[in-house]
């Protein structure tokens, strides 16, 4: 299985400043067939069902403020939220849709400071 | 507007089978494939299989022969059963739709909160 490793686990910020989480795959997830990174990342928050942020690893889903935004290749990937807002806090999550099993990282907690 | 609805039954006692389905409605049930994830304070997110409209499965081995997956394009609906749950089975489990040109999940249903209790 591919194994993808986010850090920090925990992330407090102050609001209006930048936050950043990183996702680590066990393997490349850039696919040769399109160029495309088969990546995306979701915000989960209590009782909501996850919340899609980016797909194809950089590619903002519809309605998802701009202050988000995904960057990476390959094996290395990065979300960053540019002037943290009070409704960030959540636990954010990556996943790849590489191959089955479909995987998750572990999560990263972001609170505000 | 593509909206999932899910329900089933909240409170097993160890060894029933979870059985939870899924309505979809709006967009295509064509063209994509139709997911069940799970999600738990102790393990996150976790993947547990998908299947598209012609009945072709793909499974999470962590789940072995455990789970079954099933579709009745008739109704756009699609089902998940898990037999012989224990209490690391507890989890609110989602479906969303998956697939299609855009490898994500951008549909979830409300989510079922799963209670494995003696």
């Amino acid at each position: 299985d591919i194994v993808l490793t986010q850090s920090p686990d925990s992330l407090a910020v102050s609001l209006g400043e930048r936050a950043t989480i990183n996702c680590k795959s066990s393997q490349s997830l850039l696919h040769s067939s399109n160029n495309e990174n088969y990546f995306a990342w979701y915000q989960l928050k209590p009782g909501q069902p996850p919340k899609l942020l980016i797909y194809w690893a950089s590619t903002r889903e519809f309605g998802v403020p701009d202050r988000f935004s995904g960057s990476g290749s390959g094996t290395d990937f990065t979300l960053t939220i540019t002037s943290l807002q009070a409704e960030d806090v959540a636990t954010y999550y990556c996943q790849q849709f590489y191959t089955t099993p479909y995987t998750f990282g572990q999560g990263t907690r972001l609170e505000i400071k | 507007q593509v909206q999932l609805q899910q329900w089933g039954a909240g409170l097993l006692k160890p060894s029933e089978t979870l059985s939870l389905t899924c309505a979809v409605y709006g967009g295509s049930f064509r063209g994509y494939y139709w997911n069940w994830i799970r999600y738990s304070p102790g393990k996150g997110l976790e993947w547990i299989g998908e299947i598209n409209h012609s009945g072709d499965t793909n499974y999470n081995p962590s789940f072995k022969s455990r789970v079954t997956i099933s579709v009745d394009t008739s109704k756009n609906l699609f089902s998940l059963k898990l037999n012989y749950v224990t209490a690391a089975d507890t989890a609110e489990y989602y479906c969303a739709r998956g697939g299609g040109s855009i490898p994500s999940y951008g549909y979830w249903g409300q989510g079922t909160l799963v209670t494995v209790s003696s």
